[in-house]
């Protein structure tokens, strides 16, 4: 069985600071990764995805997140935050022939001025 | 069409009556997913269909959800004799027949029972 963990459910920051928030995982076999984000009121939106090749994978808003298979992780990075990217930020992984995405609880990012 | 689209975007609804909400995915995808989020938690799986048959309707809550798809497009996510437990956003996401390159979310259904 897969299990997808993220491990701060709220992250406080300060504009213009970096952030990192960490997802780690489980699973038997070869997985493929996804982070999404959730502005308030609305749907999902994927940020970036990793399916297999380079680690480094790099997704939409500045956003970027490093798929490390010894430590089964795959953390969301961004050296710079803004005020508009406060949101609820989901962990989600596929894996073999499995169609149905396991997702962590979330990780509420909070920027502050 | 360009995007997942849900309906209604919002309903309000009193305990005890029936409601449908709508999903219309993404031409050509032929997977489609009902989710749950209750305010402020995760989402919460309620079942997948490929085309219109549901291999995976583990996640429904109880007997009074029930959702059905024409061919691989529109479905519908019916709930029965409404409890206020069942007020949340309701998601649908559709992705191509492996899911590999992940879903695209509708906005969500806001449910509010009273």
């Amino acid at each position: 069985a897969q299990s997808v963990t993220q491990l701060d459910s709220q992250v406080p920051v300060f504009e213009e600071a970096p952030v990192e928030l960490r997802c780690n995982y489980s699973s038997s076999v070869s997985v493929y990764l996804f982070w999404y984000v959730q502005y308030p009121n609305q749907g999902l939106q994927l940020l970036l995805k990793y399916l297999s090749g380079s680690t480094l994978v790099k997704g939409i808003n500045g956003f970027e997140a490093e798929f490390n298979k010894s430590q089964t992780s795959f953390h969301l990075r961004k050296p710079s935050v803004h005020i508009s990217d406060t949101a609820e930020y989901f962990c989600a992984l596929g894996a073999g022939n499995n169609r149905k995405l396991i997702w962590g609880l979330g990780t509420s990012l909070a920027v502050n001025p | 069409g360009a995007g997942v689209s849900q309906s209604p975007s919002n309903k309000v609804t009193e305990k005890g009556k029936d409601v449908e909400l709508r999903c219309d995915p993404i031409s050509g995808h032929t997977a489609l997913y009902w989710y749950r989020q209750r305010l402020g938690q995760g989402l919460e799986f309620l079942i997948y269909f490929q085309g219109n048959s549901a291999p995976d309707k583990s996640g429904l809550p109880s007997d009074r959800f029930s959702a059905e798809r024409t061919g691989e497009s529109v479905s519908t996510l019916t709930i029965q004799r409404t409890q206020q437990e069942d007020s949340a956003v309701y998601l649908c996401a559709s992705s191509s027949s492996t899911g590999i390159y992940g879903y695209t979310f509708g906005s969500g259904t806001r449910l509010t029972v009273v």
